[in-house]
């Protein structure tokens, strides 16, 4: 089992440029999510999903939007970049919606 | 308005001594609470929880302290190893469906 798998590793962006963060998860999880982490803070959730179909928004949803049309995949995605998102970004996936969740290994975002 | 804190940003302990790592609440509808250890380029992977209707749980060398009066849990590490120096985040859920963090405490090990 790969577990949760998050690509890129590393990106730089321009200014109102978009991109997608991939989220993958291999555990027939049901519960999926993003989180991002900004230096010396804790993790804050962005939207989190329940099942293929269903997603609401978190802590942080504004600048975002996600999508969950498979059970393995949740994308992110970053419409018109702005510095204040630059972060890392977590995915991550829990098998009853519990707090015991399993993360992926982040994406580093800078956005310039 | 930060309803989990670590007041703590970093702790530093000597191996085979104990390591204490500090957690407060405000929010009294946390029913769960939990600990994550991260080290760096990784993320954080679950290393031990505690129920609101226990005051204690212990998985080796781990042990995970719940004051619900006190609105406080602390997360020891009996004996410390230097490959315990990591990030420890303290995490409350309740059943909303939401983890709500820490801001974190950076534990260093000296050998």
């Amino acid at each position: 089992n790969a577990g949760v798998t998050q690509t890129p590793k590393f990106r730089i962006l321009k200014i109102g440029q978009s991109m997608t963060l991939q989220c993958t998860q291999d555990m027939n999880h049901n519960y999926m999510y993003w989180y991002r982490q900004d230096p010396g803070m804790g993790l804050k959730l962005i939207y989190y999903s329940v099942g293929a179909g269903i997603t609401d928004k978190g802590e942080v949803p504004n600048g975002y939007n996600v999508s969950r049309s498979t059970t393995e995949d949740f994308p992110l995605r970053l419409e018109l970049a702005a510095p204040s998102q630059t972060s890392v970004y977590f995915c991550a996936s829990s098998y009853d919606g519990s707090g015991t969740q399993y993360f992926g290994p982040g994406t580093r975002l800078l956005v310039l | 308005d930060q309803q989990v804190k670590q007041n703590s940003p970093s702790l530093s302990v000597q191996e085979g001594r104990i390591s204490i790592l500090n957690c407060d609440y405000t929010n009294s509808m946390f029913d769960y609470f939990l600990w994550y250890k991260k080290y760096p380029a990784e993320g954080p992977t679950f290393l031990i929880s505690i129920s609101s209707i226990k005051d204690k749980n212990e998985d080796g060398r781990f042990t995970v302290f719940l004051n619900k009066s006190a609105k406080h849990l602390s997360l020891h590490i009996v004996p410390s190893q230097p490959g315990d120096s990591a990030v420890y985040f303290c995490a409350a859920f309740n059943a909303g469906n939401m983890l709500t963090f820490g801001g974190g405490t950076r534990l260093m090990v000296k050998p």
